[in-house]
């Protein structure tokens, strides 16, 4: 089936650390997303990307960064430099803009 | 700036009963609405959007309406359903047209 893929689901970082969260997509969609969730509250933009070798800042995008190598893959890292990364990561992709985006199933990051 | 806010933030009702929940969207630019639900642990998934250029929208069991002149949209669930006790969250299109400004979220739960 079709959809996108998100690894791992639950993932440790530690002090002073970079950690990498992968998102994979079959759904042959141009764009993709990465959204920060945080407990109780709506999603957040941290980076998008419309095509491969592009992407552009989100809202909240200090303390992360992003790679768009491939069509089907778009991973995000969460540097040191990100002093509260404690969050519920969301990868999303759409056809293109002012289309719906779906989601991945997220993973959970925390500090050791 | 822009936001997007709920005006419920929780919502109870009973199975066989029909859901409405409200959304307010400040940007009067924004073209594309989009509605999600989102379980416990999983990413959002698609319901239903709309264009500006459209009043309403039906799905199955869903309605989506758009108010332009007061800058509000609602969802409205027909026989609610165990199965319908989520967060929904409401977005529309930043100015990229890519990303979704979301709203906090509105929890629904339904009681038999």
């Amino acid at each position: 089936d079709g959809g996108i893929t998100q690894s791992p689901k639950y993932l440790f970082r530690k002090e002073g650390q970079n950690v990498t969260l992968s998102c994979e997509q079959n759904l042959n969609h141009d764009a993709m997303y990465w959204y920060r969730q945080d407990p109780g509250q709506g999603l957040r933009l941290i980076y998008y990307s419309q095509i491969v070798n592009d992407f552009q800042k989100g809202d909240i995008a200090e303390g992360y960064s992003v790679s768009r190598e491939k069509k089907e893959s778009f991973p995000l890292t969460v540097t040191s430099a990100q002093k509260n990364p404690t969050a519920f990561y969301l990868c999303a992709s759409s056809i293109g803009r002012v289309q719906p985006q779906h989601f991945g199933d997220g993973t959970r990051l925390s500090i050791l | 700036g822009e936001s997007v806010g709920l005006h419920l933030p929780t919502l109870s009702v009973q199975e066989g009963d029909n859901s409405i929940i409200n959304c307010a969207y400040s940007n009067s630019a924004s073209d594309y609405f989009i509605w999600y639900k989102q379980e416990s642990g999983k990413g959002p998934q698609f319901i239903i959007d709309i264009r500006s250029n459209m009043d309403k929208r039906q799905g199955q069991r869903v309605t989506v309406l758009l108010n332009k002149t007061v800058k509000h949209l609602s969802l409205q669930i027909a026989a609610t359903q165990p199965g319908d006790s989520a967060v929904y969250f409401c977005a529309e299109n930043s100015n990229s047209g890519y990303a979704l400004n979301f709203g906090k979220g509105t929890s629904l739960l339904v009681t038999p």
